[in-house]
């Protein structure tokens, strides 16, 4: 069974200040792709990241996969009381054609104004 | 286009009844996915289907779960007897194996709470 681990858990910060989060395995994954979930939702897809050391940015996010693949970070400046919600990454396995999803337990952001 | 729909939202009953969780998938996506999210175990995968055919029940928890997709555009989880430990939100998820990047999308939830 392939496990990704998130740390944080919970984070609390001030409005505008910058963060990072992290998602690890021991496994390696053909991609990863992270998720923001708000309360009552379900969680809505950030972004895929495919290649080892790939780099993405969206907006105040970057988004970065580690070389081997095994592990990746997400990275929030200037954050909003927007950005508020559960970060989960989830890596894709394509072992056996299943194309199946792994979760980790997320990073619970809060941003207090 | 309508993303998937899940109902009911939320669910309360007491231990012992049945429960019936139902999804619409979007259009035109061939593969659904039923997820359990709980503070303890985070989003584990259930089940998922791919054109209609269960693929991998490998995280049903036990016979006491069962699911159906009896057509492209519905899907069932149900549960008999339900029991307290099954209290938590049913995610429904769809994606189309089409598209490049194999993208989930997620319906609301089912919030269940077993007495």
């Amino acid at each position: 069974t392939q496990l990704l681990e998130q740390s944080p858990q919970f984070l609390s910060i001030q409005e505008g200040e910058n963060l990072t989060v992290y998602c690890n395995s021991s496994s390696v994954f053909s991609s990863l792709q992270w998720y923001r979930q708000e309360p009552g939702e379900g969680p809505v897809l950030l972004v895929t990241v495919v290649t080892g050391g790939e780099v993405k940015k969206l907006k105040r996010l970057t988004f970065q996969f580690g070389d081997a693949r095994k592990d990746s970070s997400l990275h929030i400046t200037a954050a909003q009381p927007g950005d508020t919600g559960l970060y989960l990454c989830a890596g894709l396995d394509s072992g056996a054609g299943s194309y199946q999803l792994t979760f980790g337990k997320g990073t619970k952001l809060s941003v207090i104004p | 286009d309508a993303g998937v729909i899940q109902s009911p939202r939320h669910e309360v009953t007491e231990m012992g009844q049945e429960v019936t969780l139902r999804c619409k998938p979007i259009s035109g996506h061939n593969s659904l996915f039923w997820y359990r999210q709980t503070m303890m175990r985070g989003l584990e995968l259930l089940i998922y289907f791919n054109n209609n055919v269960p693929i991998d029940d490998s995280g049903m928890p036990e016979d006491r779960f069962s699911a159906k997709m009896p057509n492209a555009s519905f899907s069932t989880l149900k549960i008999q007897p339900s029991e307290p430990r099954d209290s938590a939100v049913y995610f429904c998820a769809s994606r189309s194996t089409g598209q490049p990047i194999y993208e989930q999308y997620f319906g609301p939830g089912t919030r269940l709470t077993v007495t």
